[in-house]
């Protein structure tokens, strides 16, 4: 099973961006995203499709239907710069998306 | 605060083996299920393997399969991997992860990770 994101989303500091992550009927798994800044280990920042953790900010959202998953992050601002992954569960066996940088220029 | 503190890490040559190991505090450890997750150095992440909370139920990727051995101790909050036949794409960062609920066999997102252990596979 795999799971498919953009290699690279830009987005200038303050407005609005999807990250996408496509995976064969997606929409009837749960999906997770998870933020990495350098050096740092990985942040759950969404999880079941579009729940936020707590402490996590709520210009972060998600939704996952069909074979998409994505995750929105309005109002960017430059400490929402990193790798962001997506992830699922499929035939018992953890699946991480390809990852995508996410630059705020 | 819940804390996740691997160890065990170093630079061995193929074929050998290496165990790690991941100190868990700050929370009931028997209740929720434990993850290794991996990430080669400029890659992206790979889960390697899953332990129920009652350590009844093991999964573990295909490229470890066979190979690798997730175990837990419940009474010393202790999660381990043993790595034998290593191979040089086993090299990577391995992370100790917690799911997020406590739920003791459940396909869960990872809420709490680990500084990491580094992994080098090389002769």
């Amino acid at each position: 099973y795999e799971l498919t994101q953009p290699p690279s989303v830009s987005v200038s500091p303050g407005q609005r961006a999807s990250i996408t992550c496509f995976g064969e009927r997606l929409g009837r798994k749960h999906a997770y995203w998870y933020q990495q800044k350098p050096g740092q280990s990985p942040v759950l920042v969404i999880y079941e499709n579009d729940k936020r953790p707590s402490g996590i900010p709520e210009r972060f959202s998600g939704s996952n239907s069909g074979n998409t998953a994505t995750l929105t992050i309005r109002e960017t601002q430059t400490m929402d710069e990193a790798d962001y992954f997506c992830q699922a569960w499929d035939s018992s066996a953890g699946v991480f998306g390809t990852g995508t940088k996410f630059t705020v220029l | 605060e819940v804390q996740l503190v691997e160890s065990g890490g170093g630079l061995v040559q193929p074929g050998g083996s290496l165990r790690l190991s991941c100190a868990a505090s700050g929370f009931t450890f028997s209740s929720y299920v434990m993850n290794w997750v991996r990430q080669a150095p400029g890659k992206g992440l790979e889960w390697v393997s899953y332990i129920s909370g009652r350590g009844s139920r093991k999964y573990y990727a295909d490229s470890v399969k066979g190979r690798f051995t997730i175990s837990r101790d419940n009474a010393k909050n202790s999660l381990s991997l043993q790595m034998n036949s290593l191979r040089a794409d086993d090299t990577a960062v391995y992370y100790c992860t917690r799911a997020l609920h406590d739920y003791d066999d459940y396909f869960d997102g990872f809420d709490a990770w680990g500084q990491g252990t580094m992994v080098s596979v090389s002769s």
